[in-house]
């Protein structure tokens, strides 16, 4: 079964500097995608970035990459030059190829210190 | 604009009583989920459907049930059966091709607090 695993519960990063935020993940299945979402305490989810399991490159979005390591069955997000309006949940989530839903972790509450 | 419209964004109940929540997509998405977030918790999977009449438990089903008579629409009905119902709902769709990131597109939530 696939699970994913976030081990901070929470984050603390002064502004203007780089954070990386945990995840790890266990699945049987070659083929799969992780994905990082956004939840502002508004509640809506805001898709961050994608990264598929045969991607040969470490997926980039604006100042979010995501540093994969297949080996280590790790995700971790790395937000550059941190802003006060990253202050938010953030998830880290996998879907198996021949799965059709999303497993989400639990979930890291990053604050950005002005 | 496209998008999943979810209703209403909040809702009180009383115990014993059963709720729907409606969840409605123009995205012309296959598939449709309900999650269930508890505070300072990930999302845990309710249900799921990949096609019009066709639904899935996920995780969590016990007390919920759904249905799927259009493909634009998904309602989630927490009946008296579910024992913790106070929680924060997302609805969610997705193309189904995995060739596309799979990424859900989600609702705003609905926040049910039971009495």
């Amino acid at each position: 079964a696939q699970k994913i695993t976030q081990t901070q519960p929470g984050m603390f990063v002064q502004e203007k500097e780089a954070v990386t935020l945990d995840c790890t993940y266990d699945t049987s299945d070659p083929s799969y995608g992780l994905f990082w979402y956004k939840q502002p305490s508004s509640g809506e989810m805001i898709f961050l970035i994608y990264q598929g399991s045969y991607d040969q490159q470490n997926a980039t979005e604006g100042r979010y990459s995501l540093n994969f390591q297949k080996a280590r069955k790790s995700a971790n997000l790395v937000i550059s030059a941190s802003q006060l309006g990253d202050s938010a949940m953030y998830f880290c989530a996998m879907r198996e190829f021949y799965g059709n839903k999303l497993v989400f972790g639990a979930g890291t509450i990053l604050r950005v210190k002005s | 604009d496209g998008g999943i419209t979810q209703s209403p964004k909040y809702l009180f109940r009383k115990e014993g009583q059963n709720v729907t929540l409606s969840c409605e997509q123009n995205l012309n998405h296959d598939a449709m989920y309900w999650y269930r977030q508890d505070p300072g918790q990930g999302l845990r999977l309710i249900y799921y459907s990949q096609i019009v009449n066709d639904f899935q438990k996920g995780d969590i089903a016990e007390g919920y049930s759904v249905s799927r008579e259009k493909k634009e629409s998904f309602p989630l009905t927490v009946t008296s059966a579910q024992k913790n119902p106070t929680a924060f709902y997302l609805c969610a769709s997705s193309p189904p091709d995995f060739a596309n990131t799979g990424e859900l597109f989600f609702g705003e939530g609905s926040r049910l607090t039971v009495l």
